[in-house]
């Protein structure tokens, strides 16, 4: 069963820090992962992509990693802002689905 | 560009009525849609994947009667959420992507929507 999970569940850092989001998956075969980000009560918001051969991808303050051979992702945010406090989702795709498996979230409260 | 729009963003009604939601795609022709279902500090649950023009494919333990989909243009889908009950109450999220020959493909991103919150009475 293809399944993401993500770590921490929730965290809090003091605005101007950087923080590290984690997100393991089983999807198989891989296809690509995102980083989307939701903010309460919106729908969720692309922040990168990755296929098979990209390791880095920058979106401004955020960068994503991807190790596809341990399967494990990260997202970086660096010198976090008050506007990204928020939800962060890991989302994986499988060769020849359509259908997307969805991480649980991690929830990052940048407080001030 | 790719913008989805849905509407209403929050919604409120008394149980055993229904409710229409609506999935928008503005400046994309939209053959397919997929609705979803968000519980608090869950991830989205994938409830249907409609194509244009078709029935659409409800996810296993999704009533259909419960849930009526309808895709009835390229920029539109509806989800109609038949007699409402308290547990009904979430947060649906819509998300379109283009596909060739009305089915969905891997390549295609899938933007999303701001969701739609309803609340059932």
């Amino acid at each position: 069963k293809n399944q993401v999970e993500q770590s921490p569940q929730s965290l809090i850092i003091l605005e101007g820090k950087n923080c590290t989001l984690q997100c393991n998956y089983t999807v198989s075969p891989f296809s690509n992962l995102r980083w989307y980000k939701q903010d309460t009560g919106r729908g969720p918001v692309s922040l990168t992509i990755m296929t098979f051969s990209e390791n880095t991808k920058s979106n401004g303050r955020y960068t994503a990693t991807l190790d596809a051979d341990t399967k494990q992702s990260s997202l970086h945010i660096t010198a976090s802002q008050l506007s990204d406090s928020a939800s962060y989702i890991c989302v994986v795709s499988a060769m020849n689905d359509y259908k997307l498996s969805f991480g649980a979230g991690t929830t990052v409260t940048v407080r001030a | 560009g790719a913008v989805v729009s849905q509407h209403p963003s929050r919604v409120i009604c008394k149980s055993g009525t229904s409710v229409k939601i609506e999935c928008r795609s503005l400046d994309f022709q939209a053959t397919t849609m997929f609705w979803y279902r968000q519980f608090p500090k869950k991830s989205l649950m994938l409830m249907a994947t409609s194509n244009e023009g078709s029935k659409a494919t409800y996810e296993q333990g999704v009533e259909k009667d419960k849930f009526l989909i309808n895709h009835a243009s390229l920029t539109l889908s509806t989800l109609t959420v038949t007699s409402a009950h308290p547990e009904d109450s979430s947060f649906y999220i819509c998300s379109a992507t283009q596909g060739t020959s009305g089915r969905p493909s891997i390549f295609h991103e899938q933007y999303f929507g701001p969701g739609t919150r309803l609340t059932v009475t």
